[in-house]
């Protein structure tokens, strides 16, 4: 049973529009939360991270909101450019352990 | 700095053919990690090691094998291949396991076809 899930395998965008990836999780244990990027025969490479203290980060065109009531989190693209086209990775883990849960990923294409 | 480094990039092996896949880093991580990636399936955890000296498994550890060489090095291994482990593999380093969640990094994976 996966307790890290995003719905939606692949997503597909204007450049300079929004893009929305969605992510939902179960264990209600969970309290970091974690974004990677994924580019073809590459490792996932860290994009930003937010606490349950928290219900927004935000660095640069990257934006995370966390809605612990729904377990669900969402990485928001302003505005969204071809080269972030790539998998992007959820991730949840409990502080105490640092073991990472990963969602199964969404591929996101920024057309021009 | 490399980070993390793994190799081979690629291997293919036979059913029942043993092999072991290496990973370095150079960060002075004390935590690191194997992981699979399947289609759909995310990354799941094969092993990791909190630190030198210590290593357990994660959520995915039958048919595999690791060794915390030093603090720098850990391998996993395949001691009889089987069709299902076809997949990539990615080592990661954290600075630490427990106690405070941090980033990891990660390799650039070894593609593994079990025939």
């Amino acid at each position: 049973d996966q307790q890290v899930k995003q719905n939606s395998p692949s997503l597909s965008v204007q450049e300079g529009r929004i893009s929305i990836l969605n992510c939902d999780y179960t264990n209600s244990m969970f309290d970091y939360f974690l974004w990677y990027k994924k580019y073809p025969a590459e490792g996932p490479t860290f994009l930003i991270s937010i606490s349950s203290i928290k219900d927004k980060n935000e660095d640069g065109r990257f934006t995370v909101f966390l809605n612990k009531s729904a377990k669900h989190l969402s990485l928001h693209i302003v505005p969204s450019q071809p080269g972030d086209s790539a998998v992007y990775f959820c991730a949840a883990s409990a502080i105490a352990g640092n073991m990472l849960t990963f969602g199964g990923g969404t591929r996101l294409m920024v057309k021009p | 700095n490399a980070g993390v480094t793994q190799t081979p990039k690629f291997q293919v092996l036979k059913t029942g053919q043993s092999m072991t896949l290496q990973c370095a880093q150079d960060m002075n991580h004390n935590s690191m990690y194997w992981y699979r990636q399947d289609p759909g399936m995310g990354l799941r955890l094969i092993y990791y090691s909190a630190s030198e000296g210590t290593t357990d498994k994660g959520e995915v550890p039958n048919g595999y094998n690791v060794s915390r060489l030093n603090k720098r090095e850990f391998s996993l291994r395949l001691e009889s291949a089987a069709p299902s482990q076809t997949s990539v593999y990615f080592c990661a380093s954290s600075e630490r396991a427990s106690g405070w969640v941090n980033e990891q990094f990660f390799g650039p994976g070894t593609r593994l076809t079990v025939l």
